[in-house]
């Protein structure tokens, strides 16, 4: 199994500004990745972290909005840029190893006033 | 594309019964499905991976059975406790990638 932190766990910010998320993961892992998660809805997928190249992107999501990075095997940043108050939601990385079973972290609480 | 359908509503059982949450999907039939617990203000938690090939799967307390004629897969959870309570997540694998798909999920209320 892999253990994964967030920093932060909550944010606060205004529109306009940017958010960097970081997300480190206790052991090396194949895959990584970030979810957006509104109340009550489903995990959607914002893109695949690869590292030493540009991450993969799910539709509706672009680099300009939400650019990540991947300079390891073990951590990832997901920024989110100018943003709005539909920024508002969970920020969840998450990672695989050998196996298909996902281990994520605790999450980040963003509210963009 | 896959769409996975989850019980919108809450479930409430009463402690000791057996909970079953349904997960249904419409498309293809994945290589394997997976069942994750999330609680509120936390990331969701691997709890069990079945395999297409496999019609049932169980882990302590919990079962989970899948039916790929029917789409469909139940996850049991027998003697519940409040400590069950929680939103139960369905997972399915993305064969065009490394992609995982969930549902929304189903929470569960169990009182004591």
């Amino acid at each position: 199994s892999a253990v994964i932190s967030q920093k932060p766990s909550r944010d606060i910010c205004q529109r306009g500004t940017s958010l960097t998320i970081q997300c480190q993961v206790d052991s090396q892992v194949t895959m990584m990745f970030w979810y957006r998660q509104q109340p009550g809805q489903s995990l959607t997928l914002i893109a695949t972290a690869n590292q030493g190249s540009e991450a993969t992107y799910e539709s509706g999501f672009v680099i300009d909005k939400f650019p990540i990075s991947r300079p390891n095997l073990t951590f990832s940043t997901l920024t989110v840029s100018n943003m709005s108050p539909e920024d508002s939601s969970i920020y969840l990385c998450s990672a695989t190893g050998s196996q298909e079973t996902q281990y994520f972290g605790p999450g980040t609480r963003l509210l963009v006033l | 594309s896959q769409k996975i359908e989850q019980n919108s509503e809450a479930l409430n059982i009463q402690e000791g019964k057996t909970a079953t949450l349904t997960c249904n999907y419409t498309n293809y039939s994945p290589a394997y499905l997976q069942w994750y617990r999330q609680d509120p203000g936390r990331g969701p938690v691997f709890l069990l991976l079945i395999r297409e090939n496999e019609k049932e799967k169980r882990k302590e307390r919990l079962k989970v059975t899948f039916d790929t004629t029917l789409k469909q897969s139940l996850f049991h959870i027998t003697a519940s406790q409040p400590a069950d309570s929680a939103t139960y997540l369905c997972a399915l694998d993305d064969p065009g990638g490394f992609k995982t798909i969930f549902g929304a999920g189903t929470r569960l209320f169990v009182k004591a």
